[in-house]
């Protein structure tokens, strides 16, 4: 089945502990996205990256990275969490950049205390 | 980056037709216009996209006059589980930005 898988589902964590959040697609997409969403701001795409080793600046980068090592997975790391980053966020992928449909994983609901 | 306008939110009937009308005054020529549909803590699922005139598929209908500066989303015949946010997107090279969207909530 196509599909994103994030994980984890759900997590609870403390200021300034790193943690990553794994993304992985089995459609063999080039193009891969982070968004955060919030309360009353929608869906903010924080990173993209358009291919293995091509990654750029989303509205939101700040306190995140990304990287592409290969082209299935795409993680999401929080080097020092802080709770302005307790959010949802998706992963969403699709063939490439050009005027395609995305899928998005099921989502991972961070909160940090 | 071309802005969207769609209303906040709609209510309808089971068994009903929603029209969705989404404004987008300044589209580009390369931009297609796209929605998606999002279940409460679920990731948006593609629904239908178009570049003119009209497209149809097994779930909806879009609707685009000549000069594509509006579209309107047909869902016919809704039933409660299609109560959902509603989002228009326009964009090309996979520039997605996410307005509001509109909240639809389907009545029995």
């Amino acid at each position: 089945e196509a599909q994103v898988t994030q994980n984890p589902r759900y997590l609870i964590t403390v200021t300034g502990k790193k943690l990553t959040v794994t993304c992985s697609q089995n459609m063999n997409h080039e193009y891969m996205s982070w968004y955060r969403q919030d309360p009353g701001l929608g869906l903010r795409q924080i990173y993209y990256s358009m291919n293995v080793e091509v990654t750029d600046k989303g509205d939101v980068p700040e306190g995140y990275k990304v990287s592409r090592k290969e082209k299935r997975n795409f993680p999401l790391i929080l080097e020092s969490p802080s709770p302005n980053q307790t959010s949802l966020y998706f992963c969403a992928s699709s063939l490439n950049s050009l005027n395609t449909e995305a899928f998005f994983g099921q989502g991972t609901r961070l909160t940090v205390v | 980056l071309a802005k969207t306008t769609q209303p906040i939110s709609m209510d309808s009937y089971e068994g009903q037709e929603v029209n969705i009308t989404c404004s987008h005054n300044n589209i580009a020529t390369n931009d297609y216009i796209t929605w998606y549909q999002q279940f409460p803590s679920q990731g948006p699922r593609f629904i239908i996209q178009g570049y003119k005139t009209k497209v149809t598929n097994e779930v909806a209908s879009l609707f685009i006059p000549a000069d594509r500066k509006s579209s309107t989303l047909s869902l016919p015949r809704v039933s409660l589980s299609d109560t959902a946010v509603y989002y228009c997107l326009v964009y090309n090279n996979n520039d997605m930005r996410f307005g509001a969207g509109t909240r639809l909530t389907v009545k029995p």
